[in-house]
């Protein structure tokens, strides 16, 4: 079936540093979405990309979808412990209505 | 102040026994569904409810059940029959149209001994 493979699964940076997750998807994608889900909490939306090779960005989160609409990643710029938490990429794959395939998702942590 | 409620936070129960699990939205979503999280698995879909009185089984459907008699309610339940239970569940809902993003209720974590 579809998946939508996401890595890395863990990563632990010094504050300040950059980090980045990297989601790839076995088809095609109509638009894939970032949740970020904080230690004990539930996921949160943070942003929908659509259009192929689109870049969007949020303070010091960067998003893209790739070109061929089948990865996406997110970059952290200058990494603060208010980004600690477990970041997913959820794609949806087109004639499959609402439902969206989830990664497995990267748990950041931010050493002070 | 509207928004997603999913009850109880944390459920124990006896292997053998069906558990039902509550998700409740004022939100006035037309789609509904139920995840299942496990450590280093991501979200997984359970079943999907895009109207009322209608529903799809997910990836991982056996051993789960759920009923979509109302707009507002979504309920799941965890039969004897689901092999390993004992998860975080979370219910989510989305808009028919527009972005869908989907807004998640705060999760009920089970655990089936």
């Amino acid at each position: 079936g579809q998946q939508v493979m996401q890595i890395p699964q863990y990563q632990h940076v010094q504050e300040g540093e950059d980090f980045t997750t990297y989601c790839n998807s076995s088809t095609t994608l109509s638009n894939i979405q970032w949740y970020k889900q904080r230690p004990g909490g539930h996921p949160v939306f943070l942003i929908q990309l659509v259009k192929s090779g689109e870049v969007k960005k949020q303070k010091r989160l960067t998003f893209q979808f790739g070109e061929a609409k089948k990865n996406s990643s997110l970059h952290i710029t200058a990494t603060q412990t208010t980004d600690v938490g477990t970041y997913f990429c959820a794609g949806r794959v087109y004639n499959q209505g609402g439902k969206l395939i989830f990664g497995q998702g990267t748990e950041l942590s931010v050493k002070p | 102040d509207g928004g997603i409620t999913q009850s109880p936070k944390y459920l124990f129960r006896k292997e053998g026994q069906n558990v039902t699990l509550s998700c409740e939205q004022n939100l006035n979503h037309d789609a509904m569904y139920w995840y299942r999280q496990d450590p280093g698995q991501g979200l997984r879909l359970i079943y999907y409810s895009q109207i009322v009185n209608d529903f799809q089984k997910g990836d991982i459907a056996e051993g789960y059940s759920v009923s979509r008699e109302k707009k507002e309610s979504f309920p799941l339940t965890v039969t004897s029959a689901q092999k390993n239970p004992t998860a975080f569940y979370l219910c989510a809902s989305t808009t028919a149209g527009g972005i869908r993003e989907q807004y998640f209720g705060p999760g009920t974590r089970l655990t089936v001994t």
